[in-house]
């Protein structure tokens, strides 16, 4: 069974629009995490959670917006969509924060902004 | 700030040859550091990873030694296979916060 579910797996978006990106983690991890990676770049680290609060903030713009219903749920908004935030977004978690525990990741739901 | 150098975009080999992967690193303290891979259409997955405490890790025929002399944390593998083909980054976990840092990958591609 998936430890991380990333819905959906695909996703096409017209610009200007919004969407949310869903992650699940059954691992009973309390540290979550997003990442993009666009076609042909590195993994580039966008948000850390920890218990549901933000730890770590690396994304400039402020139309991506970090949701957590649940301790086990963080999922990504994303408004007024643009053609450059076409990428594949990973969502992982680990067990503890402190930069020691190794990060399990999701699937990645790939973004096509049109 | 803390930062992570790849300096080989792609490294392609033949089966049964030798793999070296170079990671050098940049932080304050003794960090844990790791090697993640990563499969096409997958996400990164632990490969292996260290902290000061034991300075070496292995897993699937792969090493890496942590040289806090000249902060580098090579990979290596004496053997490669096809199925290794994938891009391996080096990651330096944070000394403090949340955030680890990726290296920029090397993507390694073994042809039969």
């Amino acid at each position: 069974d998936p430890k991380i579910i990333q819905k959906p797996k695909y996703l096409v978006a017209v610009t200007g629009s919004e969407k949310i990106l869903i992650c699940e983690q059954y691992l009973g991890h309390n540290a979550m995490y997003w990442y993009r990676q666009s076609a042909k770049k590195p993994l580039e680290f966008m948000f850390s959670y920890s218990y549901q609060k933000l730890m770590d903030n690396q994304t400039a713009s402020s139309r991506f917006q970090p949701q957590s219903s649940k301790k086990n749920h963080l999922d990504l908004q994303i408004t007024a969509l643009k053609p450059d935030d076409s990428a594949t977004y990973f969502c992982a978690s680990s067990q503890g924060g402190t930069g020691k525990a190794e990060q399990f990741f999701g699937p990645g739901t790939r973004l096509t902004v049109l | 700030g803390n930062s992570v150098t790849q300096m080989q975009g792609q490294v392609t080999l033949s089966e049964e040859e030798f793999l070296f992967i170079n990671c050098t690193y940049s932080t304050t303290g003794y960090p844990t550091l790791f090697w993640y891979v990563q499969y096409p259409g997958e996400g990164p997955q632990l490969l292996l990873k260290v902290t000061t405490a034991n300075n070496k890790g292995s897993s699937r025929g792969f090493e890496a030694t942590y040289d806090k002399g000249t902060t580098s944390f090579h990979l290596q593998k004496a053997s490669v296979q096809e199925s290794d083909s994938a891009v391996y980054y080096c990651v330096l976990g944070g000394t403090g916060g949340y955030k680890v840092v990726f290296g920029s990958g090397t993507r390694l591609l073994v042809s039969p």
